[in-house]
């Protein structure tokens, strides 16, 4: 079944600086990637999804690119701010053991330091 | 705010005695789901749901149980809790957008067994 993994348990920067976070999957190349945001003690949180043929995906300060010949998405949080301070997980469908759900990966520990 | 509510959010409670995690959602999902995360570690699926009367396992291995009589409502029960049951257990439930799996997971209840 697929595997995901988030090569960076932990990731700190200072802030105004550009975060880049990896998340790398095994198997097939799924139909859409996602990530999400998970704060300390809480579920985690939708963030944005991008599809198999777009290559790149933006929101606000953040950007997502998805390269299914590494088999490799990468997650940018430009001018990053302490509020920015989470754990991030990717996401994609597993057609393996439960099929039609999500797995998650591991996730990235990020801080950002003032 | 989120529209998937757990209870209680913290709940500490001696091995043996049998407990009820709630799970409640108002946005009319048909799939619902549970984890179970340690801290720092990556999420396991443990039961889903795909609508009233369906209850399915998960990924990983539960000694608990779930029941689906309700859309909104998707309990999580230990008949007799156990010291290797404390963990964080996450509910979560999604919807189709187009043709994207999209999660909203509650806030959680972490449990401790004494």
């Amino acid at each position: 079944s697929q595997k995901i993994e988030q090569n960076s348990e932990a990731l700190n920067i200072q802030e105004g600086k550009t975060a880049t976070l990896t998340c790398n999957y095994t198997n097939y190349s799924p139909a859409y990637l996602q990530w999400y945001r998970q704060d300390p003690g809480r579920g985690p949180v939708f963030l944005l999804l991008i599809r198999e043929n777009e290559k790149e995906k933006r929101k606000e300060r953040l950007k997502v690119t998805f390269d299914t010949t590494l088999k490799q998405s990468l997650f940018h949080i430009t001018a990053s701010q302490p509020a920015d301070s989470a754990t991030y997980l990717c996401a994609l469908l597993n057609y393996g053991g439960s099929q039609g759900n999500l797995i998650f990966g591991k996730g990235t520990k990020l801080s950002v330091k003032p | 705010e989120a529209d998937i509510y757990q209870t209680p959010r913290y709940l500490v409670i001696g091995t043996g005695k049998k407990i009820t995690l709630e799970c409640s959602q108002t946005m009319g999902h048909d799939k619902m789901y549970w984890y179970q995360q340690d801290p720092g570690m990556e999420l396991h699926l443990i039961h889903y749901s795909y609508g009233v009367n369906s209850t399915e396992k998960g990924d990983l291995s539960s000694e608990s149980t779930v029941s689906r009589i309700r859309t909104e409502h998707f309990p999580l029960t230990l008949e007799s809790a156990r010291p290797s049951h404390t963990s964080q257990y996450l509910c979560a439930s999604s919807e189709w957008e187009g043709h994207r799996l999209i999660y909203t997971f509650g806030s959680g209840t972490r449990l401790t067994v004494v």
